[in-house]
């Protein structure tokens, strides 16, 4: 147990509808990452947060992406008017303490954009 | 510009071969590297962590290797099992984090 949750675990969708994903840490951890993956390729950085603060977003995020940390616990990762190209799986992950950056990822929302 | 790789890109070996994976990245400038192992629809699992100062690192079958001067890191796994077929990803923490494609590994009974 990574003590990461993800909600929902699939997603299927159609064309130009929006979709909210979110994540769930069990314990606070300061640092909260959002990745992409697609298939038979790792994981793609999203966007960061430390606490309530998103510090970097990708550029692979653009203006139809949207996340939230409103209390430096729970995110929400939003994606509006979604295309077949956004199919993808989308993990979570979090991180403890100010230098270690290891990184616990949870199990993940794949989305299916028909 | 982080750039990862890894090679090879699959491997399939019979039950009880050691092997090695490969990961081998472009800026040395980084915090640590992860090792992670992926299976089928699944999120990532977390094996060993390298601190930027470590050599390597030491987990029951599995022992990782660091060489920053080089741009490479080595995950050995000893003795494999077809319960370690997967899929393995090394990351780089340094200005972002930047995983490589896998090595996917196939142990055959």
């Amino acid at each position: 147990d990574t003590g990461v949750s993800q909600d929902p675990r699939h997603k299927i969708t159609k064309r130009g509808q929006n979709v909210t994903f979110r994540c769930d840490p069990i314990s606070e951890h300061n640092r909260l990452y959002w990745y992409r993956q697609t298939l038979g390729q790792g994981p793609e950085f999203l966007t960061y947060f430390q606490n309530e603060a998103q510090l970097e977003k990708s550029r692979l995020l653009s203006d139809r992406f949207s996340a939230e940390r409103p209390k430096g616990s729970f995110s929400t990762l939003e994606i509006q008017r979604t295309e077949q190209g956004d199919s993808a799986m989308y993990l979570c992950a979090v991180a403890l303490g100010a230098s270690t950056y290891e990184q616990y990822f949870g199990p993940g929302t794949r989305l299916t954009v028909t | 510009k982080q750039e990862v790789t890894q090679i090879p890109a699959a491997l399939s070996v019979p039950e009880g071969e050691n092997l090695v994976l490969n990961c081998s990245f472009t800026d040395s400038a980084i915090y640590n590297l992860q090792w992670f192992r992926q299976d089928p629809g699944k999120g990532l699992t977390s094996l060993l962590l390298i601190q930027s100062s470590q050599r390597e690192q030491t987990s029951g079958r599995l022992n990782a290797s660091l060489d920053k001067s080089s741009g490479r890191s080595t995950l050995y796994i000893a003795a494999s099992q077809p319960g370690d077929s997967a899929t393995y990803l090394c990351a780089l923490a340094g200005q972002n984090f930047v995983f490589g494609p896998g090595t996917r590994l196939s142990v055959l009974p």
